[in-house]
């Protein structure tokens, strides 16, 4: 298995543009994860699904951020406008129903300007 | 709410040193306990987990026993090696949650 794939790797914009973070989880994975990592706050949760149904999005910072999971293997994180505080890299992870043992992907550095 | 505490870094040893990364929670229940190591510019990996009391992880050199007595989950290896520099997290959850964290710690291990 290719693991969780996250895309793009990186991303600079400028302050009040729109972004959008992607990420395909394992295969027969049902949870998937949102997670931000920042020096100040470290890995913090952000939203995540069980079944392509959010079940905690308490760590959304504001109405800026928003998710959806329409299928099994896709997920989006949208931030619109993005600001300065928002850089930071943002990883994806999934787990299965059996292990629950989450699995990272290789996360995407968000840079805003 | 739950929480994990673990040692201020950085941790800097010599090859073959001894390590202990400690760590210590706060739960309700019997939550899960898990070792990440990232390296740099990397995502985190899963080292080692443990699912109950007096469980003990283990991989690559590293374990990990869940003691549920002191609430305690430390990370120790016997000899570390240069590859071993990363950054160590502790975390816990609950089943079909999300993962809480400690800070991490920096682990430099020079030859």
């Amino acid at each position: 298995d290719a693991g969780v794939i996250q895309s793009p790797r990186h991303e600079v914009t400028e302050m009040g543009q729109e972004v959008t973070l992607r990420c395909k989880p394992i295969s027969g994975h049902d949870y998937l994860f949102w997670y931000r990592q920042t020096m100040m706050r470290g890995l913090e949760l952000l939203i995540y699904f069980n079944n392509n149904v959010p079940i905690d999005d308490s760590g959304m910072p504001e109405d800026r951020f928003s998710a959806k999971m329409p299928n099994a293997s896709f997920s989006t994180l949208k931030i619109q406008p993005s600001e300065p505080r928002d850089s930071a890299v943002y990883f994806c992870a999934s787990s299965s129903p059996v292990t629950y043992e989450q699995y990272f992907g290789p996360g995407t550095r968000l840079t805003v300007t | 709410g739950d929480s994990v505490t673990q040692m201020e870094g950085p941790v800097t040893l010599s090859e073959e040193a001894c390590l202990t990364i400690n760590c210590t929670y706060t739960a309700t229940g019997y939550p899960s306990l898990f070792w990440y190591v990232q390296y740099p510019g990397e995502g985190l990996q899963l080292l080692l987990k443990a699912t109950k009391a007096d469980d003990k992880g283990s991989n690559k050199g590293f374990e990990a026993t869940y003691r549920k007595e002191t609430t305690s989950f430390h990370l120790e290896k016997g000899s570390v090696q240069v590859s071993d520099s990363a950054v160590y997290f502790c975390a816990l959850n609950q089943a079909g949650t999300a993962l809480i964290f400690g800070k991490g710690t920096t682990l430099s291990v020079s030859s």
